[in-house]
Order: C-alpha cells, then structure tokens, then sequence
C-alpha cells in the first residue's frame, strides 16, 4: 500500500519562490505525479519523475529522491493564478491506479 | 470530445434514491478510473477498469456502488439507495496504458467532474 504526506496549507507572496514536500511510504514505486487543482475544477497534470533528480517546465520544477521516499515541487516567480491545491500522487509497478495524498493548498497574496 | 466528458455535472437527490453518474473517456484510451473527492479532501479511489474489465474494485465503500464499462469506452458509476455519506465530487480520469520503456508517463487526465447532493 502507499502512504504519502504532504502538508495542508501554505501561503507564499506573488513573485517569490515556494517548495511544497511530499513524502511517501510505498510497498513499490513506479512514478510521482504532480497535479494542480483549481477550486471547483478538474486536477490537472503538472509532472511526472520516475528518476532521481529534478524535472524543469518553465516556472513549475519537480525534484525526487526514491531513496528517501521524497519529492518536492518547486514554484517559482509566483502569479496569483498559482493559488491552487497541489496533489502528489504515487504509482505502484504496473498499470495501477494512481494514490494520492490529501493535496496542499497554496495561496498567493500580494 | 478532446477530453473526459462527465454528466450530470450537479446532481441533487433525496436520501434512497439511485443515482447514475456518467463518464466518457478521451477516444484511445485503455484504462478508466473512478475517484471520489469530498469538500477538502485528497482524491479517494474507487474502481479502475482496463478495457472492460475491473481488475480492482478494492476502493469501492459498500456494495451499493457499481460500476461498468461498456465498448472499452463509456462507464457508469451507479450509487444505489444514496446516503447523505454519499455528497462528493466523483471524479473520471482515463489513460493510455503505461509500458515498460514507453514514452507515455501514464499520466490521468481528469474530467470536470459530477458534484453528487445526497439531502
């Protein structure tokens, strides 16, 4: 089974920079996902690392550590559009469904 | 359609009523997977299908939750004698099939989902 941790809520200031931590607990591991949720609409996909290290697009970059059971997704230059719940999701080998854990909800204030 | 089409997209019923909640997944797409998401919760699974069949249905919370697929393309959740419990967002997502090797992450792609009032 899988277990993933991430924190309830942050608040960060538009322009600066955040990192929000996700850390999981799996029997087997086959990918981390990144989602992005807007209140009221469909989550939707951000980034994917199946490899240790960091994946970069643009303002969002997505970091894993499979020895550590640990991610990490970075944000930079934040726009007040960046306020969201950002969901980590874990896969188990094969084509299984994907966990995800409870989401954390970011507001950016000016 | 381009993307996970959902209906209804609001659905309110009286406690005992039967509820069918409708997904049509992007064209292609091999697998499809319920979830539930109730007012500030992660995404809870339900049942996933690969083609028609449902390889796990460990995620249903009680027997009056069904689901099928039909055509390896539309599903239907079906809530049997709602319980005010039942109030959530369902969600639909479906994907191609991740292989070993392949350049496809796997990724779900969601639909809008169908908000369920059970009064």
């Amino acid at each position: 089974g899988q277990n993933i941790d991430q924190p309830t809520e942050m608040t960060a200031t538009e322009g600066a920079i955040v990192q929000i931590n996700c850390t999981y607990q799996t029997s087997g591991f086959n990918g981390l996902f990144w989602y992005q949720q807007h209140a009221g609409e469909a989550p939707t996909f951000l980034s994917y690392n199946v490899l240790d290290g960091l994946e970069e697009k643009g303002r969002f970059s997505s970091f894993l550590s499979r020895s550590k059971g640990y991610s990490y997704l970075l944000l930079k230059e934040l726009q007040m559009k960046d306020s969201a719940s950002y969901l980590c999701a874990v896969r188990d080998p094969g084509n299984t469904p994907l966990v995800f854990g409870k989401g954390t909800r970011l507001s950016v204030i000016a | 359609g381009a993307g996970v089409s959902q209906s209804p997209s609001n659905k309110v019923t009286e406690k005992g009523k039967d509820v069918e909640l409708r997904c049509d997944p992007i064209s292609g797409h091999t697998a499809l997977y319920w979830y539930r998401q109730s007012l500030g919760q992660g995404l809870e699974f339900l049942i996933y299908f690969q083609g028609n069949s449902a390889p796990d249905k460990s995620g249903l919370p009680s027997d009056r939750f069904s689901a099928e697929r039909t055509g390896g393309s539309v599903s239907t959740l079906t809530i049997q004698r709602t319980q005010q419990e039942d109030s959530a967002v369902y969600l639909c997502a479906s994907s191609l099939a991740k292989k070993r090797g392949g350049l496809n992450t796997g990724e779900l792609f969601f639909g809008e989902g169908s908000r369920l009032t059970v009064l």
